[in-house]
């Protein structure tokens, strides 16, 4: 268990619809990432919060949200999804903003049908 | 933005054989990480290796910032190292934050 945890571990949804995807850093982490896996575009940043604010953006769609609440857990909102948005939807934290002892959840296996 | 790339792209070995993994990254970096993801998706961190080698029991890496790249050494492979090993590198992209970018990955599949 690498103490980050993400819910759920697999969603399967059809196309049009909304997901939240969750993440709870390991205790103590500041900073949340996510990142996308998918077959043709491989492992890509998509966003980092720090202590509830964002930080950085990377390859993430207008349709995607993200936000990190009080208890510094996060939330990843995809809306309108579309059949390639199928991917593994990985977060990870770490103590500072920097990327030193990264540590990952084991991943939300995502389906759109 | 920076690209990385790791060769070979598929590997495959009998058990106990040796390897050497590369990757190569065209800019200078923060750091660099390699990871290990198994067979049911898990990314595991294997080194954080900015500079110098260092070395894991049957794993070892070295990282020659200078010459922007990295190996991986795997020495007598077993099966429960197959899966799919990544370098991803560690660049400043503003405000404090710092964003890993990934190699496309060497799919490792040991044999018996």
């Amino acid at each position: 268990d690498s103490g980050v945890t993400q819910t759920p571990k697999h969603l399967i949804t059809a196309t049009g619809q909304r997901v939240t995807l969750r993440c709870s850093p390991r205790s103590g982490d500041l900073s949340v990432y996510w990142y996308q896996q998918s077959l043709d575009q491989g492992l890509q940043f998509l966003i980092h919060y720090y202590n509830g604010e964002e930080r950085a953006k990377g390859n993430i769609l207008e349709r995607f949200s993200a936000q990190q609440f009080p208890d510094l857990h996060s939330e990843l909102n995809l809306s309108s999804l579309e059949l390639g948005d199928s991917a593994l939807y990985f977060c990870a934290s770490s103590v500072g903003r920097a990327a030193y002892g990264y540590t990952f959840g084991s991943g939300t296996r995502l389906t759109v049908v | 933005g920076i690209q990385v790339e790791q060769s070979p792209p598929d590997l495959i070995l009998q058990e106990g054989a040796n390897s050497t993994l590369r990757c190569n990254f065209s800019d200078s970096v923060n750091n660099l990480q390699w990871f290990h993801q198994n067979p049911w998706g898990q990314l595991i961190n294997l080194f954080y290796i900015p500079s110098g080698t260092k070395q894991n029991g049957r794993l070892s890496a070295t990282t020659v910032a200078t010459e922007r790249y990295s190996l991986l050494y795997i020495s007598s492979s077993q099966t429960t190292d197959s899966g799919v090993y990544f370098c991803a590198v560690e660049t400043y992209s503003g405000a404090g934050s710092y964003q890993l970018t990934f190699g496309k990955g060497t799919k490792l599949s040991v044999i018996p």
